[in-house]
């Protein structure tokens, strides 16, 4: 298995720009979530979906964050416009809803750097 | 809102020493998870604990949960270079499915020759 996979790797965007992440999650994992990494926040969860329904945005810190799943093999995450203070790594995780022991298995995570 | 905090969030050790780091967390939860993270990687999944009383280990590494306490611990024994990196635990804070985890702020570990 390929893992969960992530694109891009590094975004470098600037202020006002329209970005948007990409995932590709584990094969029969019915569960995706987005996290946001920082050093001064450390990793937050944005947001997460099963069987690609958002269960809880309450993460996604303003409207100018989305998420979509649009089938159970793809997920984007979109900021528009982006901001400075969206720099960060994001990382994309998938899990099996059914699995009590299985722990999330994460992308490589996606460098955006907002200038 | 579930807290989880981690102690020491740094910690510079020689090889051949023991440590342990420790994980509280702020809710009734019984399942922990410990992660590992290598500069500018992934997080690796280490330890899934399910239970109160859960021991697992693997090579240096020994984690543990007492969910009365709401403490897990990542016990590592006579330490090497190559277990440096930032270790994680996350705690799900709610039962069923899976749920999104809260991660405390890692533990920077440098393992020094």
């Amino acid at each position: 298995d390929a893992g969960v996979i992530q694109s891009p790797r590094h975004e470098v965007t600037e202020m006002g720009q329209e970005v948007t992440l990409r995932c590709k999650p584990i094969s029969g994992h019915n569960s995706l979530f987005w996290y946001r990494q920082t050093m001064m926040r450390g990793l937050e969860l944005l947001i997460y979906f099963n069987n690609n329904v958002p269960i809880d945005d309450s993460g996604m810190p303003e409207d100018r964050f989305s998420a979509k799943m649009p089938n159970a093999s793809f997920s984007t995450l979109k900021i528009q416009p982006s901001e400075p203070r969206d720099s960060a790594v994001y990382f994309c995780a998938s899990s099996e809803v059914t699995g009590w022991n299985s722990p999330l298995h994460f992308g490589n995570g996606t460098r955006l750097t907002v200038t | 809102e579930l807290k989880v905090e981690q102690n020491p969030l740094f910690l510079s050790m020689q090889e051949g020493k023991n440590y342990t780091i420790y994980c509280n967390y702020s809710t009734t939860s019984d399942r922990l998870y410990w992660y590992r993270q290598d500069p500018g990687k992934s997080l690796e999944s280490l330890f899934v604990l399910l239970s109160n009383g859960a021991v697992k280990q693997e090579g240096r590494l020994m984690a543990s949960l007492d969910t009365k306490a709401r403490l897990s611990t990542l016990h590592i024994t006579a330490a090497v270079h190559d277990l440096s990196a930032t270790y994680f635990c996350a705690v799900e804070d709610s039962g069923g499915g899976a749920d999104g985890l809260t991660f405390g702020k890692g533990t920077h570990l440098i393992i020094q020759p």
